[in-house]
């Protein structure tokens, strides 16, 4: 498979605890980004990487989100202290030029 | 700010009708883009407009796009079952999408 690819795709973890989720982009794919959704909503933007520079962040995060994309390959999207309102999809898209190609998400329940 | 409306919210339509979602957006912007979104799918691709005046088809699904009315819309010719699902519309501001909120279309038999 030669999509993008995210893991896991479920996460069930209890209020205060720390998850991590992983994205695979597509391999010629330079820039990568992160979004989340909500039930009945569109994709709200969180951050976006250019090859390992993290170029943008969303005024809307909190503190307790931070991102990598180390040797600008895959990246790691990390909720610190996760709070009910966290629960939510998150997906992971990769572009090469001017079309968004999205991950399979990853399925996030606070407790 | 940059905002994109999508209307309908809601559509339920019968099989074999026409319908049109409208997909407008409030600043300048070249590049819009049409997703489909199943249940507790992620998002899938379905047109990329890259200019004014580009219109694209693919099976029953036609999308257009005009720079100077800041407006695209998705036509549903003659809908079967299968186009159910919720249809986003997004333009592309610098490095990122911004998103409408979706329509939800059912299509009855």
């Amino acid at each position: 498979d030669t999509g993008v690819s995210q893991d896991p795709r479920h996460k069930i973890t209890k209020r205060g605890q720390n998850v991590t989720f992983r994205c695979d982009p597509i391999s010629e794919h330079n820039r990568l980004y992160w979004y989340r959704q909500t039930l009945g909503q569109g994709p709200e933007f969180l951050t976006y990487f250019q090859n390992e520079a993290q170029l943008e962040k969303s005024r809307l995060l909190s503190d307790r989100f931070s991102a990598e994309r180390p040797k600008g390959s895959f990246s790691t999207l990390e909720i610190q202290r996760t709070e009910q309102g966290d629960s939510a999809m998150y997906l992971c898209a990769s572009r090469a030029r001017w079309e968004q190609f999205f991950g399979p998400g990853t399925r996030l329940t606070v407790l | 700010e940059l905002k994109v409306e999508q209307n309908p919210l809601f559509l339920s339509m019968q099989e074999g009708k026409n319908y049109t979602i409208y997909c407008n957006y409030s600043t300048t912007s070249d590049r819009l883009y049409w997703y489909r979104q199943d249940p507790g799918k992620s998002l899938e691709s379905l047109f990329v407009l890259l200019s004014n005046g580009a219109v694209k088809q693919e099976g029953r699904l036609m999308a257009s796009l005009d720079t100077k009315a800041r407006l695209s819309t998705l036509h549903i010719t003659a809908a079967v079952h299968d186009l159910s699902a919720t249809y986003f519309c997004a333009v592309d501001s610098n490095y990122q999408l911004i998103w409408g909120a979706g329509t939800k279309l059912i299509i009855k038999p």
